[in-house]
Parts: structure tokens; C-alpha cells; sequence
């Protein structure tokens, strides 16, 4: 396998709080996306993150890269109740377009 | 705005069925992608193609065949449907990054 932890993550948070999520790989990787799926709906990208970026912002989002530890998280300011989603991160290698996703995180914000 | 289309959207079919899910993309990209997802194990690849003729095998192909037969179009087979395939399977197309999901075809094997 490619990723680190295998099991679906789940974390539940109040609205207005900042979120964590994280997650590892094993194999050497080009860049890093992060994704959003919401109930119902295929996923959606938030985030590309490539090998010689150490950090990446849009909006209330921030994702790193840390290539050295192999590791990446995504991280949420002042969360919404619109943000409850599974969360995933996938890996592209070498070649550019074998895309690989871990098995998320799913986050629940309650208001 | 990119667009991918799947169908059916639900399918009901009896082990050993013979069962072909569709995936249409109006984005002109090169790649499309077929992944199923299941509870706890996320997303996984099963087939994958860069251009019409062109086959490339995933993480989980076993049972499942596949094939591109334009730019536009990819199809996934299951020529003897089993049990272990009841799951929730999308189809997605990129080129070079970002990956676009259609809404995903619900397969229940009885």
C-alpha cells in the first residue's frame, strides 16, 4: 500500500474551531492533493501541492509537505458546519498521472 | 465549467451478471480513471487510460476489464458480477493534476 494509516480517520469539532488533518505516505511522490467529498458527491479538489512546495494556502485552507517525513496535512481556520466532509489526500509518483488516494478523514462541524 | 457523466447512476444485478458502467467526459482531457469506493478503504484504482485504445492496470483490477473507446468515453466491465463488487464506483478525468469526479454509479451484486 502506499499510505501510512489505512483506516478512515473521523473527527467532530464545534464550528469557529481550526482543524488539523493529516496524513502520511510510503512511496515517493511528485505532489500531493487534497480533496472534499461531501455526502452524496464525487470529490472535488481543494489543494495541489507539489514536491518543491513546502506550503500552500487558499482561503481558510493551508496544506504542507514535508517530503522528508513523507507527510502532509491539511489544515481548516474558523470552520463552518459546511465543511463536514470526508477529506482525502492522494499522491501522484513518478509518471504523473497514477493518482492514489488515502482512506480520509471524516469531519464532522457541528453549529 | 469541466463535466463528467455517469450511468447508470444505481444498478441492481444477480452474481455472475454481466454489468457495463459508462463514463462520459466533455473536459478534453487525456486521462480518465475508474475507482470504486468502499466503507473504510477510501477511493482505489481500478483501471485507468491516457488516450482512445489505451488500458492501464490500477490497484484492484481483478474481475474488472475496461476500455477507452474515444477521448470522451470509458467504460468498466464486469463480465461475472460478484458480491465482492457491490460498492459505489466513479469515474474521474485529468490532465496533469487535478482529477474531476462524475456522481459516482451505486452497483448492488445480489
Amino acid at each position: 500500500s502506499q499510505w501510512g494509516e489505512e483506516n478512515l480517520q473521523a473527527l467532530s469539532i464545534q464550528e469557529g474551531e481550526d482543524v488539523t488533518m493529516n496524513c502520511s505516505y510510503k512511496t515517493y511522490t511528485t505532489v500531493v492533493q487534497w480533496y472534499r467529498q461531501k455526502s452524496g458527491k464525487g470529490p472535488a479538489q481543494l489543494i495541489l501541492i507539489r514536491s518543491n512546495e513546502r506550503e500552500k494556502r487558499s482561503g481558510r485552507l493551508r496544506a504542507t509537505l514535508d517530503t522528508s517525513s513523507q507527510s502532509s496535512s491539511l489544515s481548516i481556520t474558523g470552520t463552518l458546519a459546511t465543511d463536514t466532509a470526508v477529506y482525502f489526500c492522494a499522491t501522484t509518483g513518478t509518471g504523473g498521472y497514477k493518482v492514489v488516494f488515502g482512506s480520509g478523514t471524516r469531519l464532522l462541524v457541528s453549529p | 465549467e469541466a463535466a463528467v457523466t455517469q450511468s447508470p447512476r444505481n444498478k441492481v444485478t444477480v452474481t455472475g451478471g454481466n454489468v457495463t458502467l459508462s463514463c462520459r467526459q466533455t473536459n478534453s482531457h487525456n486521462y480518465m480513471y475508474w475507482y470504486r469506493q468502499d466503507t473504510g478503504h477510501g477511493l482505489r484504482l481500478i483501471h485507468y487510460s491516457y488516450g482512445a485504445g489505451n488500458l492501464q492496470i490500477g490497484d484492484v483490477p481483478d474481475g474488472y476489464k475496461a476500455t477507452r473507446t474515444t477521448q470522451e468515453d470509458f467504460f468498466l466491465l464486469l463480465e461475472l458480477a460478484s458480491p465482492s463488487q457491490t460498492s459505489l464506483y466513479f469515474c474521474a478525468s485529468s490532465d496533469a493534476g487535478e482529477q474531476y469526479f462524475g456522481p459516482g454509479t451505486r452497483l448492488t451484486v445480489l
